[in-house]
């Protein structure tokens, strides 16, 4: 089953602008990542957020991790067009470092 | 650096032929392997994994089978493909514990 579920399934907004995109997950887990795949590529590691860590930024990129809740959020600021993607969390299976969990994944499309 | 390579880009393969799909990383020793399968906007599949030569371990009762006769190549292979095995398959790796995997370009399979 999976265990992260990203919502909404696709988001369509203006460059500029800034999205949101969240992910809810049904086990404890050790860390949440989020990865970016532009259609038909392979996947782009963005982040990375422990559950120790509440919030972590990376440029644009803004990550929170709310364990209480099973649930995290990325927000990109200040979208632009080459920001279309499809964006999944991933979660750490059973505590294990070797394997990840992926969520379905939220497309994202930026509106020049 | 390190670098993954997938091939073929696309295939398109009858129902009932083999398949041999082929990934190799470079730049690393001993990688954690893995095969994923992602169907047309779903989330990605674990098909397999391999932290050694020799060691694979199956996530899902398939038609699909995985090898590791080299530290740094990982193929998929099938005797008989079914129709249910087209998909976008992508190979991945990561180091030690670490949990960031990186993801090759992946390969594009329609079975006919």
């Amino acid at each position: 089953s999976q265990q992260g579920e990203e919502d909404p399934q696709a988001l369509s907004i203006q460059e500029g602008e800034n999205a949101t995109m969240n992910c809810s997950y049904k086990t404890s887990i050790n860390n949440l990542q989020w990865y970016r795949q532009n259609s038909g590529r392979g996947l782009v590691h963005l982040i990375l957020i422990r559950s120790n860590e509440r919030e972590k930024h990376s440029g644009r990129l803004r990550v929170t991790l709310d364990t209480s809740k099973k649930s995290s959020s990325l927000l990109i600021t200040a979208s632009r067009a080459a920001d279309t993607a499809s964006y999944f969390c991933a979660t750490d299976a059973g505590g294990s470092n070797y394997k990840l969990t992926f969520g379905k994944g939220t497309l994202l499309t930026v509106n020049p | 650096s390190q670098t993954i390579h997938q091939w073929p880009a696309t295939l398109v393969q009858p129902v009932g032929s083999p398949l041999s799909l082929e990934c190799t990383v470079e730049g690393t020793s001993n990688p954690n392997l893995y095969w994923y399968r992602q169907a047309a906007g779903r989330g990605l599949q674990l098909l397999f994994y391999s932290v050694g030569i020799g060691q694979i371990s199956s996530e899902v009762p398939q038609n699909l089978s995985a090898s590791r006769p080299q530290d740094r190549q990982f193929i998929l292979s099938s005797k008989k493909l079914l129709l249910s095995d087209s998909g976008f398959y992508l190979c991945a790796w990561s180091v030690g514990t670490q949990e960031t995997q990186y993801f090759g370009p992946g390969t594009r399979l329609l079975v006919l």
